[in-house]
């Protein structure tokens, strides 16, 4: 089975700093990864997604995660947050080469920016 | 991108009553749907796979009798909370995906049971 561990359950940061929001994976097999946020009571929005090619993916917002498969991680960073960057982020894994099967996702990392 | 719509968004309810949350593909035709439990300030949970016209999948621990899941049509699944306690209060998330890893989520049904 595929696990999916965030390290940080909240990260405080101030606006204009850099910040990194962990996840590592646990997997016998290939999984494709996610990165997801929600805002408060509303569904999730995918951020990035890593399926193959390039090991860096990135948003259009200014986030960027890199999957390490040797070190089972994708973790999430952006060198320069905004106040609107306060939200819930979610890491997620579902198998590889096996569409349609669910997503698993982390506990979450509350990310909060102040000015 | 594909549109999901989940309704209602909040629903409050007694205790022991029953409450039926849709989700709807508008787009497109979606074989199969998810559903997802999320308790506050916690992650999401999978609760079941549905897939049109077939029984949905459980996940362990999850008593299908008490979440009951239609997928009786490509554009439509439901869920059912029957005989609702306080401890089924919670945010429910459906989820589809689109070409295999597209997944997209509803915007959320917050319950209540009073």
């Amino acid at each position: 089975a595929q696990s999916v561990t965030q390290l940080d359950s909240q990260v405080p940061v101030f606006e204009e700093a850099p910040v990194e929001l962990r996840c590592n994976y646990s997997s016998s097999v290939s999984v494709y990864l996610f990165w997801y946020v929600q805002y408060p009571n509303q569904g999730l929005q995918l951020l990035l997604k890593y399926l193959s090619g390039s090991t860096l993916v990135k948003s259009i917002n200014g986030f960027e995660a890199e999957f390490n498969k040797s070190q089972t991680s994708f973790h999430l960073r952006k060198p320069s947050v905004h106040i609107s960057d306060t939200a819930e982020y979610f890491c997620a894994v579902t198998l590889a080469n096996q569409a349609g099967t669910a997503l698993i996702f982390g506990k979450g990392t509350t990310l909060s920016v102040s000015s | 991108g594909a549109v999901v719509s989940q309704h209602p968004s909040r629903v409050i309810c007694k205790s022991g009553t029953s409450v039926k949350i849709e989700c709807r593909s508008l787009d497109f035709q979606a074989t199969t749907m998810f559903w997802y439990r999320q308790f506050p300030k916690q992650s999401l949970m999978l609760m079941a796979t549905s897939n049109e016209g077939s029984k949905a999948t459980y996940e362990q621990g999850v008593e299908k009798d008490k979440f009951l899941i239609n997928h009786a049509s490509l554009t439509l699944s439901t869920l059912t909370v029957t005989s609702a306690h306080p401890e089924d209060s919670s945010f429910y998330i459906c989820s589809v995906v689109l070409g295999g890893y597209g997944y997209t989520f509803g915007s959320g049904t917050r319950l209540t049971v009073v």
